[in-house]
């Protein structure tokens, strides 16, 4: 069946980069997704790629995909307090409207 | 700026006592979802929308009901609200064809 999975935690010290991984196991993927979630806030969506693309950057955001393996991951640059949030990864098809959604990754910044 | 709009964002309810929760969007999208969330969980899909087509997922309880009376508007009805359905609720909108969800604020229920 479909699986997304993510680590559960990540601490970083402010002013590194963050690196979240990303696990997927349907090959037929056409989008994946990373969105952040703050505490008692909605989701917002931060970045996505299409499956037939490599890397997209977005100012301090990297995303990396590799195919092969099915992993994706999300890099944040300089990473700020701001930054304090779960980042979800999620993967969708051409065929349905789900998306299937990892567990969520907490990211803790430590000063 | 276009967006997606939850109200109330917090509400709370006594059990058994029927709620409404609402999301509007004016990014005139044809597709509108619910979501349920908890406990920073990933969101579970209850239904969504494609213009008035009514799609719920197989494992939604018959509890949760909706409406779409227009484009711009879509509604959560739970009936008959337990303990176990205090969550996150979140509203999301895409265009026709799968693609990028934008999030609402999410409306956070409480059932005492």
């Amino acid at each position: 069946g479909e699986d997304v999975e993510q680590s559960l935690f990540l601490s970083v010290r402010e002013g590194d980069s963050s690196v979240i991984n990303c696990t997927y196991t349907d090959s037929s993927s056409t989008y994946l997704y990373w969105y952040k979630q703050e505490p008692g806030a909605g989701l917002q969506l931060l970045t996505y790629i299409f499956s037939n693309m490599d890397m997209k950057q977005d100012q301090r955001l990297t995303v990396l995909l590799n195919k092969k393996d099915k992993h994706l991951s999300l890099r944040i640059a300089d990473t700020q307090t701001g930054d304090s949030a779960i980042y979800f990864c999620a993967e969708s098809k051409d065929s349905n409207y789900q998306l299937i959604w990892g567990a969520g990754t907490k990211l803790i910044i430590k000063p | 700026d276009a967006m997606v709009i939850q109200n109330p964002r917090y509400q709370v309810t006594q059990f058994g006592k029927p709620v409404t929760l609402s999301c509007s969007q004016t990014l005139n999208h044809n597709v509108m979802y619910w979501y349920q969330q908890k406990s920073s969980q990933a969101p579970k899909l209850l239904f969504h929308y494609y213009d008035k087509d009514f799609n719920n997922e197989a494992d939604t309880p018959d509890n949760f009901q909706s409406r779409r009376p227009n484009t711009s508007f879509c509604f959560l009805d739970i009936r008959s609200p337990g303990l176990g359905d205090a969550a996150m609720y979140l509203c999301a909108t895409s265009r026709a064809g799968p693609g990028t969800q934008y999030f609402g604020p999410g409306t956070r229920l409480l059932v005492l």
